[in-house]
């Protein structure tokens, strides 16, 4: 079955930090999605990745960055954690881009 | 880019069908319809997908009219297990200059009761 692992499912952290939130697939998929899931706002994307090095900005890229060095793992970066960006964090990934997405449990992130 | 709009929720009793619709004014032509489902903690779970017409699975009917400007899903003798919220996502297929085309919707959440 399908596996979709996030590292962490709660996270606090201080305005001004550094953050990292790693998502993990096993199943050899091309392409890999984080969102950021806000109460009334539903799912927006932050960035997507299509293939090792390749990254393309979502609907909501700024004060995020992300890395894909390996196929399997992506990362996203918030850069200098601000409150604003206290949220849940869901990775997903899929085969081809038009195909359905499997999604991690997420990442409840608190910045203080 | 499409913009989705949903009903924020709605409530059923188990055993009927429930019908929650999409609407997708400014669809393109490489664009797809998704719905998933989600429960608390948890993330999205694919339901159903479709481009055109009426696609049918074991769990869910998706109904897309020909101007593609909405999209039904049909829940058929829903149950107490079935509420969660339910999203769709309008995307483009293509592989690059697409993932950055992902539209969900707000979501409606379902509220299925004896």
């Amino acid at each position: 079955d399908v596996k979709v692992t996030q590292s962490s499912r709660y996270l606090v952290k201080r305005t001004g930090e550094k953050v990292f939130l790693e998502c993990v697939q096993d199943m050899d998929h091309e392409n890999m999605f984080w969102y950021r899931q806000d109460p009334g706002l539903g799912l927006r994307l932050i960035y997507f990745s299509y293939d090792v090095k390749m990254k393309e900005k979502g609907d909501i890229p700024e004060g995020y960055s992300v890395s894909r060095e390996k196929k399997e793992r992506f990362s996203l970066i918030l850069e200098s954690a601000s409150t604003n960006q206290t949220s849940m964090y869901l990775c997903a990934s899929s085969r081809q881009i038009d195909q359905p997405q499997h999604f991690g449990d997420g990442t409840r992130l608190s910045i203080l | 880019l499409a913009k989705t709009t949903q009903p924020i929720s709605m409530d059923s009793y188990e055993g009927q069908e429930v019908n929650i619709t999409c609407s997708h004014n400014n669809i393109a032509t490489n664009d797809y319809i998704t719905w998933y489902q989600q429960f608390p903690s948890q993330g999205p779970r694919f339901i159903i997908q479709g481009y055109k017409t009426k696609v049918t699975n074991e769990v869910a009917s998706l109904f897309i009219p020909a101007d593609r400007k909405s999209s039904t899903l049909s829940l058929p003798r829903v149950s107490l297990s079935d509420t969660a919220v339910y999203y769709c996502l309008v995307g483009d297929k293509r592989r690059t200059g697409g993932g950055n085309k992902l539209t969900f919707g707000t979501g409606t959440q379902l509220k299925v009761e004896l």
